[in-house]
């Protein structure tokens, strides 16, 4: 079965400044896809990025980039020139066939 | 608007009852899940449906039921066999039913047991 595995439970960052949150996971498939889920405050799940396996290129959307290491199984996230906004529970996700298995999160605190 | 609605927002119940979540989208997607999910933890599938009028067990499926009579529709009800209902539930859909399962969340149930 498929494991997804967040080692951080809480990262702090300052506004402005890079974070970089990580996921590993464990699969014996070639083409799968991973996603990268954002849970404010009002428990709304975002999805933030996607990453296609079969692409070499990491994915991106505006702030938010990923690091797609498929050899390793990594997919990290990361958030560049963070905003307060940003603070929230984050959750990396792997696409398996017919549904998601889910990381336990990392809650991103953001200062001032 | 396109998108996925759950009903109430906030659920008290007594212990012995059953209650039932509602979940509706209006996007005309095939696949249907729902998740719990306690505090520390991250979502657990409960149950999903790829079809009308059909459905499988997820992860943690004891002490819940789930029906999809209907495309746009699939209520879940917390039965009083499940011994901690006390969570938050979330429903989401998907229109792939294959490996490329993005899924869009609806703003949750938060059931409180008394």
């Amino acid at each position: 079965a498929q494991t997804v595995t967040q080692s951080q439970p809480e990262m702090s960052v300052q506004e402005a400044e890079t974070v970089t949150l990580s996921c590993t996971y464990d699969t014996s498939e070639s083409d799968y896809y991973l996603f990268w889920y954002k849970q404010p405050p009002s428990r709304q799940m975002i999805l933030v990025i996607r990453q296609e396996a079969y692409k070499q290129q990491n994915a991106t959307e505006n702030r938010f980039s990923v690091n797609f290491q498929k050899a390793a199984k990594s997919f990290s996230l990361k958030i560049s020139d963070s905003q307060l906004g940003d603070a929230a529970m984050y959750f990396c996700a792997y696409s398996g066939f017919q549904k998601l298995v889910f990381g336990t999160g990392t809650r991103l605190l953001v200062s001032p | 608007d396109g998108g996925i609605t759950q009903s109430p927002k906030y659920l008290f119940r007594k212990e012995g009852q059953n209650v039932t979540l509602s979940c509706e989208q209006n996007l005309n997607h095939d696949a249907m899940y729902w998740y719990r999910q306690d505090p520390g933890q991250g979502l657990r599938l409960i149950y999903y449906s790829q079809i009308v009028n059909d459905f499988q067990k997820g992860d943690i499926a004891e002490g819940y039921s789930v029906s999809r009579e209907k495309k746009e529709s699939f209520p879940l009800t917390v039965t009083s066999a499940q011994k901690n209902p006390t969570a938050f539930y979330l429903c989401a859909s998907s229109s792939d039913r294959g490996s490329y399962n993005e899924q869009f969340f609806g703003p949750g149930t938060r059931l409180t047991v008394l």
